[in-house]
Formats: structure tokens, sequence, C-alpha cells
């Protein structure tokens, strides 16, 4: 079965300061992988997605998220967050063809002004 | 102008008493899903459905229900059997079953038991 972890429930940071979300998923095959993004009071969206080949991927916003298949992770980056990032984060993974995808728990990004 | 609609935004439901939660799409997509948000929980994901007249349980399908007599259509109903129903439902669709896809929510239904 497919299981995501996501390292920190709650992220605060100022301004412009660097972003690094941690994702570790467990399945043992190929994978698709997603970060979904939640901004207050609209609906869940996705940010980026990797399917194959470059394994850095990018996203809006200037969000970035790399795919190292040994280390079963998908972390997502942003070298400096502004304010309007403050949202929440979610991971999740499926595998081609499965009909579902597994979510992490989430990750609440404050961004202080 | 595409996309998921979901209705009501807030429900509120007693003890006993089935409710039922509304998904519609216009996005032409096969795919539909239902899940449940709770804090600190993440989506769970109750039922979810690859075409018309056929749906699969999810992780928590346990005191709910679906329906997909339409393509665009794919209501939750929340049975008086879910011990716990007080959270945030979210409906999204994807244009086929596969992996790849990318899933569009709608806005949510908040369910609240009184």
């Amino acid at each position: 079965a497919q299981s995501v972890s996501q390292h920190n429930h709650h992220v605060i940071l100022s301004e412009a300061a660097s972003l690094e979300l941690g994702c570790n998923y467990s399945y043992g095959g190929t994978v698709n992988l997603f970060w979904y993004v939640q901004y207050p009071g609209q609906h869940l969206q996705l940010l980026l997605k990797y399917f194959s080949g470059d394994p850095l991927v990018k996203g809006i916003k200037g969000f970035e998220a790399e795919f190292i298949k040994s280390k079963f992770s998908f972390n997502l980056r942003k070298p400096s967050v502004q304010w309007s990032d403050t949202a929440e984060y979610f991971c999740a993974v499926n595998a081609p063809n499965a009909g579902k995808s597994t979510f992490g728990d989430g990750t609440t990004l404050t961004v202080k002004p | 102008d595409g996309g998921i609609t979901q209705s009501p935004k807030y429900l509120f439901r007693k003890e006993g008493q089935n409710v039922t939660l509304s998904c519609e799409q216009n996005l032409n997509h096969d795919a539909m899903y239902w899940y449940r948000q709770d804090p600190g929980q993440g989506l769970r994901l109750i039922y979810y459905s690859q075409i018309v007249n056929d749906f699969q349980k999810g992780d928590i399908a346990e005191g709910y229900s679906v329906s997909r007599e339409k393509k665009e259509s794919f209501p939750l109903t929340v049975t008086s059997a879910q011990k716990n129903p007080t959270a945030f439902y979210l409906c999204a669709s994807s244009g086929v079953l596969a992996g790849g896809e990318t899933q569009y929510f709608g806005p949510g239904t908040r369910l609240l038991v009184l």
C-alpha cells in the first residue's frame, strides 16, 4: 500500500527566507508525485507534479520539487518565500493506473511579513 | 466557466440523520472522488468512481454511500452509521483514472453534527 509522510506539520518563516518541505513516500514501483496547495479560503489546487523525465520539476509561483528515487523523496522548495505563500501544502503519490492517490497529512506554512 | 461545485457550503446534521452532499462537475471528467479532511490528518479517500454506474470504496468508506448515475454528478450520503461525521468534505475529479492525472477540487462542504 502507498503511504506518504510529510515531516513538518507547521512551518513558520519570515519573508525572503528559503523553504523546503519534506515529503517521503513508501511504494516500491513507479510513481507519480504531486504537490497541492490550499490557500486560505480557496480550493485545493495543483502546485506541481512529476511523472517522468527530469527529476527537478518547476511549478507555479516559483516553487520547485526534486524527485530523488533512491530516497523515496519529493521535497518542495522555494528560494524566497512571500507572505502570500501562507497556505497548507499537501504531497500526494499514486502509481500509474492505480486509480487513486494517497495524500500526506499536510504542512501548514505561515510566512510572517 | 468549468469547474466543480459542491453544495451546501455548510450542513448541519442531527444525530441519527442521513445527509447528502452534492458534487457536480462540468469538466467532462470520467473519474470523481470524495475525500474527508480533518485537521492534522490530510485528505483521506472515502469513495471514488471511474465511470458512470461504477464506484469503489476508499480507505474510510464505512458509514458513507455514493452513487454515480450521471457522469457529472457524484453525491455522497453520510449515514447515521458514521460515528464521527463532523469534518470538511472535498470532492474532486480527474480526466481519466490513470495515475498521472491532476485532480481538480471543489470548494468543500463543512458538515457539523448537532
